[in-house]
């Protein structure tokens, strides 16, 4: 498979605990964005990489959250002293090169519960 | 005012019908513009990009007016298979995020 992947495609964690998830863009992709879904919204935008530079931050990402993409490939998305309002699909996306008119390809997500 | 707003439905319909929805955008300065299509519990994926002339694709057309800030997605003789959340997405200049909208719950029917 070639698209985008990420993991674990669930996490159930008690709550104050940190959590990490990790996505694998489409290979050569240097676009990647995390963002956040919640039950019956779209998603809203945490963060922008172009290959290993983190170009902007939404203001939604708190100091508990980080995301790293250390070599331009995959991504890390931590979540520090996790808190129940964190429960929601994070959901990773690449889009090549710099044009604006490119699609951006979704991984099928990563649903957290915090309990 | 919500950077893409959408009015989020749920739109049913009968399946043959004829169905339109609507998004309004905030950044006049915003380039680019597409459609996603969500089914329940997976991830978006493309439906069509919308161009400045309007542009259709078998029954789905998507119109655009930047003068109004507004994008139209239509979609003709619906399916059972339309039945989905349609996401409106606008590119943010600059850094080129994608903004979405809440989406439009589509619920076709027998």
């Amino acid at each position: 498979d070639t698209g985008v992947s990420q993991n674990p495609r669930h996490k159930i964690t008690k709550r104050g605990q940190n959590v990490t998830f990790r996505c694998d863009p489409i290979s050569e992709h240097n676009r990647l964005y995390w963002y956040r879904q919640t039950l019956g919204q779209g998603p809203e935008f945490l963060t922008y990489f172009q290959n290993e530079a983190q170009l902007e931050k939404s203001r939604l990402l708190s100091d508990r959250f980080s995301a790293e993409r250390p070599k331009g490939s995959f991504s890390t998305l931590e979540i520090q002293r996790t808190e129940q309002g964190d429960s929601a699909m994070y959901l990773c996306a690449s889009q090549p090169g710099t044009g604006e008119r490119t699609e951006a390809f979704f991984g099928q997500g990563t649903r957290l519960t915090v309990v | 005012r919500k950077e893409v707003e959408q009015d989020p439905g749920p739109f049913n319909v009968p399946e043959g019908a004829t169905v339109a929805f609507n998004c309004t955008y905030s950044n006049s300065a915003s380039q680019s513009f597409f459609w996603y299509r969500q089914d329940c519990r997976k991830e978006p994926k493309l439906l069509m990009s919308v161009y400045s002339s309007g542009n259709e694709d078998g029954r789905f057309t998507a119109q655009l007016n930047r003068a109004s800030q507004y994008i139209s997605l239509l979609i003709r003789d619906s399916k059972l298979s339309d039945s989905a959340t349609y996401l409106c997405v606008v590119n943010y200049p600059g850094f080129q995020k994608l903004v979405f909208g809440t989406g439009t719950r589509l619920l076709v029917s027998p």
